[in-house]
């Protein structure tokens, strides 16, 4: 089965620089949601989006955006980086927020190195 | 602040035995759902239950959510060396799909 798909699986950056997070969700998951995990971290939400509409925002710094497009795929870009930012960002989809309870699944991370 | 959270722990158990670890949250919640990770990769969904049900098995997996008590438990039996892992509980509330994890579990079992 298809899973959830996240480009590039590491990169490295360097302090104040920007970088482009990638997700590709599961075929027709309709809401994305992007979590932070910081090394020996649990995983924090960030922010999720339904039907390419923002559906709920948590603890995401005002240097970090996010979109999901027409094809459902989402970005999150992060700007001004710092070295707190290192961390195993992830992604994960689902089916029909309206519906309530569903299952969330995640993509394999994406590991950012902030030097 | 956090949803669930486990009581910190890290067991070490013989290949065979079981595991059981514990999740407690604050607030009412839609479902809880417990994940595995290992080393630092990816989010395995494990098992989901809901609020109105007490107790869920899947395969070597066995959760329990009792409400009253805001606590849930994660028992995997008979353990293998490839269930090393951290596991985390997360509790998703009405109305809200966030999910807010708490404090992961570490095992290890030994072959």
């Amino acid at each position: 089965a298809a899973g959830v798909i996240q480009s590039p699986r590491h990169l490295i950056k360097e302090k104040r620089e920007t970088a482009t997070l990638k997700c590709y969700p599961i075929p027709r998951h309709d809401t994305v949601y992007w979590y932070q995990q910081g090394p020996g971290q649990d995983p924090q939400f960030l922010i999720s989006f339904y039907e390419k509409m923002q559906s709920d925002k948590g603890s995401i710094p005002d240097r970090f955006s996010a979109q999901q497009f027409s094809d459902y795929h989402s970005e999150l870009n992060m700007s001004s980086l710092e070295l707190g930012d290192s961390a195993l960002y992830f992604c994960a989809s689902s089916l029909a927020l309206y519906k309530g309870t569903d299952t969330q699944y995640f993509g394999p991370g994406t590991r950012l190195t902030v030097l | 602040s956090q949803q669930g959270e486990e009581d910190p722990q890290a067991l070490s158990i013989q290949e065979g035995e079981n595991a059981t670890m514990n999740c407690s949250y604050k607030t009412s919640i839609n479902n809880l759902q417990w994940y595995r990770q290992n080393s630092g990769r990816g989010l395995v969904h494990l098992i989901l239950i809901r609020s109105n049900e007490r107790e869920k098995h899947s395969g070597r997996l066995r959760v329990t959510l009792d409400t009253s008590k805001k606590s849930s438990s994660l028992l995997i039996t008979a353990s293998r060396a490839a269930d090393t892992a951290s596991y985390f509980c997360a509790t998703e509330r009405y109305g809200n799909n966030r999910l807010a994890f708490g404090k992961g579990n570490q095992v290890v079992v030994i072959p």
